[in-house]
């Protein structure tokens, strides 16, 4: 089975520009959760999407969005790009059989701000 | 609110011996704990994770690590560190927040010399 794809793996913007990620889950997993990674606040959730709904969210500013597609796949939008923002955005899915689900990671969205 | 807290930014070993990762954890309720490792440019695997099941827990890569609930500790060990073991080691736990929104702890980089 194919894992997580993450795209794009690397990604400049400039501040207050938008952008936009997309992940693909591993065939058959429904839920598909977003985290951001930086070297200062480490890792950090920023929601869970299943069945097309946001289920769970991170303590995140609202400029940071995300939605999911019926086949499952994943977007997450940050709009009006802060230097902040400039982060490994990783995904993460798991299948819906319990609290305990592994989730599976993707190698991740390097995002640099400039 | 559950968080987690690892002990030591940085470990460094000899080929060959003991790795010992601590991690402390704070829940209000009993907590699912769970160990992944990154590697360079890479996404988190999952190395183990306790659901209650028993407490100690055997992973991938001869990993394993104890449930403590009197210690409030689920500390990674592995009996003889590796070149390829070389990596940053991160300590989660769920269940207050929601049952896939992770929370990590900091992170230990773990160094193994030859």
């Amino acid at each position: 089975k194919a894992g997580v794809t993450q795209t794009p793996r690397y990604l400049i913007k400039t501040r207050g520009q938008q952008v936009t990620l997309s992940c693909s889950p591993i065939s058959g997993h429904r839920s598909v959760s977003w985290y951001q990674q930086t070297p200062g606040q480490g890792l950090q959730f920023l929601f869970e999407y299943f069945s097309e709904t946001q289920r769970n969210k991170g303590n995140f500013p609202g400029r940071f969005s995300g939605r999911q597609f019926s086949n499952s796949r994943s977007e997450m939008n940050v709009s009006t790009l802060e230097l902040g923002d400039s982060a490994l955005y990783l995904c993460a899915s798991s299948l819906e059989q319990g609290e305990t689900d592994t989730q599976y990671f993707g190698p991740g969205t390097r995002l640099t701000v400039l | 609110a559950q968080s987690v807290t690892q002990l030591g930014s940085h470990v460094s070993v000899s080929e060959g011996a003991l790795v010992l990762l601590r991690c402390n954890y704070s829940s209000s309720v009993p907590p699912y704990l769970f160990w992944y490792v990154q590697y360079p440019n890479q996404g988190l695997q999952l190395l183990l994770k306790y659901t209650s099941a028993a407490t100690l827990v055997k992973g991938i890569n001869g990993f394993e690590a104890e449930f403590k609930k009197s210690e409030t500790s689920f500390h990674l060990t592995k009996p003889s560190a590796h070149m390829s073991d070389a990596a940053e080691y991160f300590c989660a736990v769920t269940r207050d927040t929601g049952r896939r929104a992770l929370t990590f702890g900091s992170g230990t980089r773990l160094q193994v010399q030859p």
